[in-house]
């Protein structure tokens, strides 16, 4: 199992860019979630997905689309890019929703918005 | 609401001595504990978790936690610290009778643990 994979590693955009941020995972897991980390500031939790085709908010959704077409995949995109979005974002998988179950996480995707 | 907090930005060890890394955390019902480990420019990675039961919780790599529920409390521990234990530690926890169906960890600000040869 490649487990949780994210693309690109790396991206700088300019300010008013809009890009996608892939994930995907190879676990069947029914949960996924967004989280950015940034300094100091632990993760904090963009969006999430208990299943496909369901999306809900998280902790800083502002700027942030999702959607949930499939168990394996879960986008996360970028609408309009600000500088405050620069950060290191990580997307992460369970098996379930329950609280008890540990979470998988990509490798991270580093992002610069100039 | 759930908050967890890790006191200590850094705790720098010597190798072969032990190691504890803090953690506390508030929930209003009973917490799920998690300790996770991130190395340099790698996500995430699982080393243990509390549910339920036995307050010393054994996990990866020689690591184990206490939870103390009067202290709320769950540190991480380890008898004898490796340089390869260098990393950033996150304690993360869930209020159990949290239902908003966010099913969110929360996570502290993390510490980094050196341990000198």
């Amino acid at each position: 199992n490649a487990g949780v994979t994210q693309t690109p590693k790396f991206q700088v955009l300019k300010t008013g860019q809009s890009m996608t941020l892939q994930c995907a995972q190879d676990m069947n897991h029914e949960y996924m979630s967004w989280y950015r980390q940034d300094p100091g500031m632990g993760l904090r939790l963009i969006h999430y997905s208990v299943g496909a085709g369901i999306t809900d908010q998280g902790e800083v959704p502002n700027g942030y689309n999702v959607s949930r077409s499939t168990t394996e995949d879960f986008p996360l995109r970028l609408l309009s890019a600000a500088p405050s979005q620069t950060s290191v974002y990580f997307c992460a998988s369970s098996y379930s929703g329950q609280g008890n179950n540990e979470q998988f996480f990509g490798p991270g995707t580093r992002l610069t918005v100039l | 609401a759930q908050s967890v907090a890790q006191p200590e930005d850094q705790v720098n060890v010597a190798e072969g001595n032990p190691l504890t890394v803090k953690c506390t955390y508030s929930v209003s019902g009973n917490p799920y504990l998690f300790w996770y480990v991130q190395y340099p420019n790698r996500g995430l990675q699982f080393l243990l978790k509390y549910i339920t039961g036995d307050n010393l919780v054994k996990g990866s790599y020689g690591f184990e936690a206490e939870f103390n529920k009067s202290q709320t409390s769950f540190h991480l521990k380890k008898p004898s610290a490796l340089v390869s234990d260098s990393a950033l530690y996150f304690c993360a926890v869930r209020d159990q009778l949290m239902d908003t169906g966010r099913r969110a960890l929360t996570f502290g600000s993390g510490t980094r643990l050196q341990v000198q040869p």
